[in-house]
């Protein structure tokens, strides 16, 4: 089947706009993950939701950055005030299972470049 | 809490030459330890995975790692190294069950393949 999609792949908004990025996991993948990725580094994590529930939100770095998965596939990273050092890739992944097993791959999608002007 | 380095945030090979990239972690129980490859404008790869059991895991692509316990590393080898290795490459670890959830990601190697 389909790997996991994220649009848009780019998005170019103005300082203190507001932005939602969509990450569509594979289907039957009940852990979702949300990470952002700066030039010359590796993936930080952002957020984990285990079925519609984030199960752990201790990567959002502030109140400005919201995530939701209301049905427990679909999910929308949702950033308010936009600011430029927000500018990054950010990365959804899905997994097959998640909570206390975390040997299971993330499959990664190809991530939405995020640029603040 | 855990952290991954990974020494050489670049390196330069010939090609058909040995490649191996490092992978050093900081954690009181062993982890779950991965190498993911992530080519130009592509998502992450996994290329292989130590979960348990036998500490010499083979991947995709001739890559394989070896888990060392007493040395808190993971390096990726290749015994052979073909231009379409070139890639930026991840190490990452997840502390299973006792210990955490989430994966934490080393800063990448970007490996270049010289004919």
């Amino acid at each position: 089947g389909a790997g996991v999609s994220q649009t848009p792949s780019n998005k170019v908004t103005e300082k203190g706009k507001y932005v939602e990025l969509r990450c569509d996991p594979i289907s039957g993948h009940t852990a979702l993950y949300w990470y952002r990725q700066s030039l010359g580094q590796g993936p930080e994590f952002l957020i984990y939701f285990q079925g519609t529930g984030a199960a752990d939100d201790s990567g959002l770095p502030n109140d400005r950055f919201f995530a939701v998965r209301p049905e427990g596939s679909v999910s929308t990273l949702k950033i308010q005030r936009t600011e430029r050092g927000d500018s990054a890739v950010y990365l959804c992944a899905s997994s097959l299972e998640g909570g206390r097993d975390t040997s299971y791959e993330q499959y990664f999608g190809p991530g939405t470049r995020l640029t603040v002007t | 809490a855990q952290s991954v380095t990974q020494l050489g945030s670049h390196v330069s090979v010939s090609e058909g030459a040995l490649v191996l990239l490092r992978c050093n972690y900081s954690s009181s129980v062993p982890p779950y330890l991965f190498w993911y490859v992530q080519y130009p404008n592509q998502g992450l790869q996994l290329l292989l995975k130590y979960t348990t059991g036998a500490t010499l895991v083979k991947g995709i692509n001739g890559f394989e790692a070896e888990f060392k316990k007493s040395e808190t590393s993971f390096h990726l080898t290749k015994p052979s190294a073909h231009m379409s290795d070139a890639a930026e490459y991840f190490c990452a670890v997840s502390g299973g069950e006792n210990y955490g959830q989430n994966f934490v990601f080393g800063p990448g190697t970007r490996l270049s393949v010289l004919p």
